[in-house]
């Protein structure tokens, strides 16, 4: 089974600030890999897909990028409303999330 | 849009199955998924009903829980038997996104069913 790593599991942000999350896969995944944002009592929602494809309506400030084993979420400038959890998700061989990233705010 | 239901409260040992109807699309045209998060826990996928009928589980499911679909009704179900405290979750069903070349990302979530097993 691929597993997924996702560093840090926390972290404390202000408004304005860009943020980068990282993701490890334990064996390459190729670009088969997507973030989500979820928020309490939410389901999850799809931000990235194919590593660094922008999902329809999701704002530009969000990017992902990474191949292989190595990937990164990053928020330009970070909006009230980004303050969430983030999970990434593999699926190249069967699918896995990362345990996610808590973004709070500073 | 995704809607499920047949979460509750159930026994350790017992049956339930989930439902989720599905609406502006069919669920037989796209991989659905299920993924389930513990109590204050983070995302796991549970299963996948391929297009072609073919499924797949996550171990700690595999020979308890079946993953099916009516097309008919348009809805995907999850039958989970020998449930555990371990099993204990918000069950949340999933869309592929493969009919927009986002194959293997879910796109389109329900809101979610809460599965409670406790004596």
């Amino acid at each position: 089974d691929i597993q997924m790593t996702q560093s840090p599991s926390t972290l404390s942000a202000s408004i304005g600030d860009r943020v980068t999350i990282t993701c490890r896969a334990s064996q390459s995944v190729s670009t088969w890999l997507a973030w989500y944002q979820q928020k309490p009592g939410k389901a999850p929602k799809l931000l990235i897909y194919k590593a660094s494809s922008l999902e329809s309506g999701v704002p530009s400030r969000f990017s992902g990028s990474g191949s292989g084993t190595e990937f990164t979420l990053t928020i330009d400038v970070m909006q009230p409303d980004d303050f969430a959890t983030y999970y990434c998700q593999q699926y190249s061989n069967s699918w896995t999330f990362g345990q996610g990233t808590k973004v709070e705010i500073k | 849009q995704l809607v499920e239901s047949g979460g509750g409260l159930i026994q350790p040992g017992g049956s339930l199955r989930l439902s989720c109807v599905a609406s502006g699309f069919t669920v037989n045209s796209v991989y659905m998924g299920w993924v389930r998060q513990a109590p204050g826990r983070g995302l796991e996928w549970v299963s996948v009903l391929y297009v072609g009928d073919r499924t797949s589980y996550t171990d700690s499911v595999r020979g308890r829980f079946t993953v099916s679909r009516d097309n008919s009704k348009n809805t995907l179900y999850l039958q989970m038997n020998s449930l555990s405290a371990e099993d204990t979750a918000v069950y949340f069903c999933a869309r592929d996104g493969g009919l927009r070349g986002k194959i293997g990302a879910f796109d389109v979530w329900g809101q979610g069913t809460l599965v409670t097993v406790s004596s």
